[in-house]
């Protein structure tokens, strides 16, 4: 059984530029959660996908979308980046089958914007 | 609006110490509570889970336990070790589907 994993692993790009991320669950899990973690904070919760729709989003603007395939993978999309969008990027995948709210994290995309 | 604290922000202990980690959060009404552990620059490795119709959770030398009406949980760690260095995060869960997390206890084991 492979775990959540993510790519790419560090990121750099520069102010107004857009950025996808992407993660994979972990087999037999259908729900993707992606959260925002500056240094030294706790993750933010982004949004959560379940069977490729959005099923509940945090405090963020629209600039930051996702999308979660048929094999329930996942997408993070960031447009017009700004200098505080810089953090550590993590998914966590859970399983129906399990607790609901049972999460595993994957570990991370560390992006940096200039 | 559901708010988690947790004290102390970082905590040095030497090794062989028993410790206690807090968390406080600020709506009753959670479905479970969950502590992570944290390496610098990783993910998060799940250490404990409590649904909220527990009290306590062990898992070897951790123990936690929560306390819903006064909103507290406290991560119990026994014997620490250096390896146990690390930051601890608590999350609690509310409706399902959004997780609320502190900011983390940064814990230092010294040999």
């Amino acid at each position: 059984e492979t775990g959540v994993t993510q790519s790419p692993t560090h990121l750099i790009k520069t102010r107004g530029q857009q950025v996808t991320l992407r993660c994979s669950s972990q087999s037999g899990h259908n729900t993707v959660s992606w959260y925002q973690q500056a240094l030294g904070q706790g993750p933010q919760f982004i949004f959560q996908y379940y069977r490729e729709e959005e099923n509940g989003r945090g405090n963020f603007p629209p600039r930051f979308s996702g999308l979660q395939f048929p094999n329930y993978s996942s997408e993070l999309n960031v447009n017009a980046l700004e200098l505080d969008d810089s953090a550590l990027y993590l998914c966590a995948s859970s399983s129906p089958t399990e607790s609901r709210d049972t999460q595993y994290f994957g570990p991370g995309t560390r992006l940096t914007v200039l | 609006k559901q708010e988690v604290t947790q004290i102390p922000a970082a905590l040095s202990v030497p090794e062989g110490e028993n410790l206690v980690l807090n968390c406080s959060f600020t709506d009753s009404a959670i479905y479970n509570l969950q502590w992570f552990r944290q390496d610098p620059g990783k993910g998060l490795t799940s250490l404990l889970l409590i649904q909220s119709s527990q009290r306590e959770q062990t898992s070897g030398r951790l123990n936690a336990s929560l306390d819903k009406s006064s909103g507290r949980s406290t991560l119990y760690i026994a014997a620490s070790q250096p390896g146990d260095s690390a930051t601890y995060l608590c999350a609690v869960i509310s409706g399902g589907f959004k997780t609320i997390f502190g900011a983390g206890t940064r814990l230092f084991v010294k040999a």
